[in-house]
């Protein structure tokens, strides 16, 4: 099955304790991405890749770091987390070869900062 | 810059109700347009999609026209279901770009 999965789906922590959330898909997609959903902000884009060791700035990078070593993992990466970064987080991936621009999401990760 | 503005919800409906969620947008050239949907705990989902103007993208019962002049990208469904209950989400695609642009998200309830 097609799919994008994300891990751990709910994660409580302490503000400065580095965590890393991973994100796996299986469709061979180039283009991966991290976006984060507050209330009434919808979906802003963290981070992306257009392919191995290719990463890019969203709209929101502050406090964040990736990685694309394999084509198929981008994990986020939070050295030191701050209350701020309590969000509903999600990665999503996509073949950029047709013309739409369709994105598979993950099911999301819960991150609380306390 | 480039952006989606979406009507605030929540939408409540009775089951059968005729459903429109307003969507335009801003941008430069010709986007590609989406709307996306969100079930309760779950990621996002391709709902429809059109990329030129005066493209109708149609999936399940909903409907959206592009349309250029008014920069419009309205969401329709003839009939509604209790099972449409989510959060519905606007979205574009700069013309030859990576990015993706949501809307903040209109949550649509649906009652029996």
């Amino acid at each position: 099955e097609a799919q994008v999965t994300q891990n751990p789906r709910y994660l409580i922590t302490v503000t400065g304790k580095k965590l890393t959330v991973t994100c796996s898909q299986n469709m061979n997609h180039e283009y991966m991405s991290w976006y984060r959903q507050d209330p009434g902000l919808g979906l802003r884009q963290i981070y992306y890749s257009m392919n191995v060791e290719v990463t890019d700035k969203g709209d929101v990078p502050e406090g964040y770091k990736v990685s694309r070593k394999e084509k198929r993992n981008f994990p986020l990466i939070l050295e030191s987390p701050s209350p701020n970064q309590t969000s509903l987080y999600f990665c999503a991936s996509s073949s950029t070869s047709g013309p739409y621009y369709e994105q598979y999401f993950g099911p999301g990760t819960r991150l609380t900062v306390t | 810059g480039d952006s989606v503005t979406q009507m605030e919800g929540p939408v409540t409906l009775s089951e059968e109700a005729f459903l429109t969620i307003n969507c335009t947008y801003t941008a430069t050239g010709y986007p590609s347009l989406f709307w996306y949907v969100q079930y309760p705990g779950e990621g996002l989902q391709l709902l429809l999609k059109a990329t030129k103007a005066d493209d109708k993208g149609s999936n399940k019962g909903f409907e959206a026209t592009y349309r250029k002049e008014t920069t419009s990208f309205h969401l329709e469904k003839g009939s509604v279901q209790v099972s449409d209950s989510a959060v519905y989400f606007c979205a574009l695609s700069p013309y030859n770009t990576d990015k993706l642009i949501f809307g903040t998200g209109t949550r649509l309830q649906v009652f029996p």
